[in-house]
This record gives C-alpha cells, sequence and structure tokens, in this order.
C-alpha cells in the first residue's frame, strides 16, 4: 500500500482542456513535490511545497500552476497543455528536509 | 545548481555476483544522497539513504559508501537476486528552506541473469 495517493491513474486531455491532477498523504509530512517523469529517464523536479508555501519553482512553464490547499493536499492545475507534456507525474511528500521522499503511484498524463 | 552523473546506464550481472553503481555530484552543499529502485510500471522506492556526516551504511546485501572530498556515492549489492532486477537512481540532496531539492541522476538499468 502506498501512503501517498494520486488521482487520477491515468489521464488523457486535449491541448485545449483544463484538468487537474491531485495528491493526499496523511502521513504528516509537512514538505510536498510534484514530478515528471518521462520514459527512461529520471524524475525531474518541478515544484516544492514546504508548510504549504511554494518553496521552489524549477521553472516550469505556467500551463503547469500548482496549488497546496492545506498540507494534507497538493493539486496540479492543467491548462493548453503541448503533447511533449505527456509523461508520469509523481507526487511525493517527506517529514523534512533531512527526510527521504516518499512516492505515490503516479499520474499517467497523456495530451492529444 | 546541482548535477548528479550515474554510470553505467546498463548493467547485467550473473545471479549471485555483485552489482556496484557509481555517482558523481557537482554541488558541495549536497549533504544526503538517496539511493531509489524503481520497477517497471511502479514508483521510485528509496532502498537506502545516506548522509555527508557519515562514510559507509549497510543494510543486508546492500551498501552505501560516500566520498564527500572527491563528490562520489556508490550503491553496492551483494549476492544479487532476480528480484533485483530495475532501474536503480541516485540522487544528491540540499536543503532548501525548510524542504529538500532532491536531483536524480540518469538512472541504471541492472538485469540479472539467471
Amino acid at each position: 500500500d502506498t501512503e501517498v495517493t494520486q488521482t487520477p491513474k491515468h489521464l488523457v486531455m486535449g491541448m485545449t482542456n483544463k484538468k487537474s491532477l491531485k495528491c493526499e498523504q496523511h502521513m504528516g509530512h509537512r514538505a510536498m513535490y510534484w514530478y515528471k517523469q518521462k520514459a527512461k529517464k529520471p524524475p525531474e523536479l518541478m515544484f516544492v511545497y514546504s508548510y504549504e508555501k511554494l518553496s521552489i519553482n524549477e521553472s516550469v512553464p505556467s500551463r503547469f500552476s500548482p496549488e497546496c490547499p492545506n498540507s494534507s493536499l497538493l493539486n496540479l492545475h492543467l491548462h493548453a497543455l503541448q503533447p511533449e507534456d505527456s509523461a508520469l507525474y509523481l507526487c511525493a511528500s517527506s517529514q523534512d528536509r533531512y527526510s527521504p521522499l516518499h512516492f505515490g503511484n503516479g499520474t499517467r498524463l497523456t495530451v492529444t | 545548481g546541482e548535477n548528479v552523473e550515474q554510470h553505467p546506464s546498463t548493467l547485467s550481472v550473473q545471479e549471485g555476483d555483485s552489482a556496484v553503481i557509481k555517482c558523481t555530484y557537482s554541488d558541495s552543499a549536497s549533504n544526503y544522497f538517496p539511493w531509489y529502485k524503481q520497477e517497471l510500471g511502479k514508483r521510485p522506492q528509496l532502498i537506502i539513504d545516506i548522509r555527508s556526516n557519515v562514510g559507509e551504511k549497510k543494510d543486508q546485501r546492500i551498501a552505501v559508501t560516500l566520498n564527500k572530498t572527491a563528490k562520489h556515492f556508490s550503491l553496492h549489492i551483494t549476492e544479487t537476486q532476480p528480484e533485483d532486477s530495475a532501474v536503480y537512481f541516485c540522487a544528491a540532496s540540499m536543503e532548501w528552506s525548510s524542504a529538500s531539492k532532491i536531483i536524480f541522476g540518469s538512472g541504471t538499468r541492472l538485469s540479472i541473469r539467471p
């Protein structure tokens, strides 16, 4: 069982659609992360939230918009995506800056 | 920013033999080095980690060594088994406010030959 839950598992969207990816953790972790992973590539850091505040934005295009409504939830709002944005989007959390990441199972996104 | 290089990209070893994967990092401020295993279609999972104040750490068949001076760290798997077949990622992390900025290496696809 994974302690970080991501929904949906799969998402197909057109370039004009607006959709959201959701992530939830109930481990009391105070840092939450979004990573993007293309096939046969490592996870690539997108955003980090710490204590519900955006701490790191790795120069991600504005068509990706993160949101952290509370300490347990993390959303990634998607708008006007491109086909090259198709990837596995992984959410992760950590207790603090000294702790390892716990990943969710990811959302496999296809942009048509 | 931090850059993590990982070698080799693929590794095939006979079951029962040892496997070694090596990584280098660029930023001397990095102080935490986790290793993740990712099986096909699954999420990355932590297998072992080491902090910069420690030179070596072992957990059963898995060990990690760290050379801070040379900015090298390595993963050693002994007595390999078929279930060790997966992609392994090293990573380097530095403290960033109250979170970690964890950057991954490019990955090593490990295959265990029966």
